[in-house]
């Protein structure tokens, strides 16, 4: 299996501009998660699915983020528009249903606002 | 104060030495518990669940302490491919699969 597959690996921008953040879990999974990581606050969910059904998205910062999962083998976060804080380490992760805990991670995005 | 807190380190181990570090979790109906190592640039991937009697994995061994609210790992025989940062992550159990992440412990393994 080739694993949970992100893309872009790396994202540079400029303020205000969009940004589009794609993720394909691994075949099979029920659970798909979307985290971002910075220094000063770990990683933080933003928010995670369950067959394709959004289930907790407490975690996303404000109205200038959203996710979708439109099918069971993708999903995309977008920024509209980017601030330079949205700066961070985004990470898409997934999991097979009998497996509550246990995420598999994708190499992450490394997303820079300017 | 945070749900699942961590000392950051480094924790600084001779080659062959033990470590061991706690986490702390502030939600007592806290279901399962999970450590994870991220080595620096990458992604974090599961190092191991943990269980309420306490289970070992070659050299690592989990504890939970469900009374004072922790948990531990303890890295026997530290080999210089053991210098991570080692997140503690919580699942509460109520709200699906949510899991919360420590800030992590960073390990480093020295010749």
């Amino acid at each position: 299996d080739a694993g949970v597959i992100q893309s872009p690996r790396h994202e540079v921008t400029e303020m205000g501009q969009e940004v589009t953040l794609r993720c394909k879990p691994i075949s099979g999974h029920d659970y798909l998660f979307w985290y971002r990581q910075t220094m000063m606050r770990g990683l933080e969910l933003l928010i995670y699915f369950n067959n394709n059904v959004p289930i907790d998205d407490s975690g996303m910062p404000e109205d200038r983020f959203s996710a979708k999962m439109p099918n069971a083998s993708f999903s995309t976060l977008k920024i509209q528009p980017s601030e330079p804080r949205d700066s961070a380490v985004y990470f898409c992760a997934s999991s097979p249903a009998s497996g509550v805990g246990k995420l598999f991670f994708g190499s992450g995005t490394q997303l820079s606002v300017l | 104060r945070k749900e699942v807190e961590q000392d950051p380190g480094p924790f600084n181990v001779p080659e062959g030495a033990t470590v061991a570090f706690n986490c702390t979790y502030s939600n007592s109906a806290s279901q399962s518990f999970f450590w994870y190592r991220q080595d620096c640039r990458k992604e974090p991937k599961l190092l191991m669940s943990v269980y309420s009697s306490g289970n070992e994995d070659g050299r690592f061994t989990a504890q939970l302490n469900r009374a004072s609210q922790y948990i531990s790992l303890l890295i026997r025989d530290s080999k210089l491919s053991d210098s991570a940062t080692y997140l503690c992550v919580v699942n509460p159990g109520a709200a699906g699969n949510k899991l919360t992440f420590g800030g992590g412990t960073r390990v480093l393994v020295k010749p």
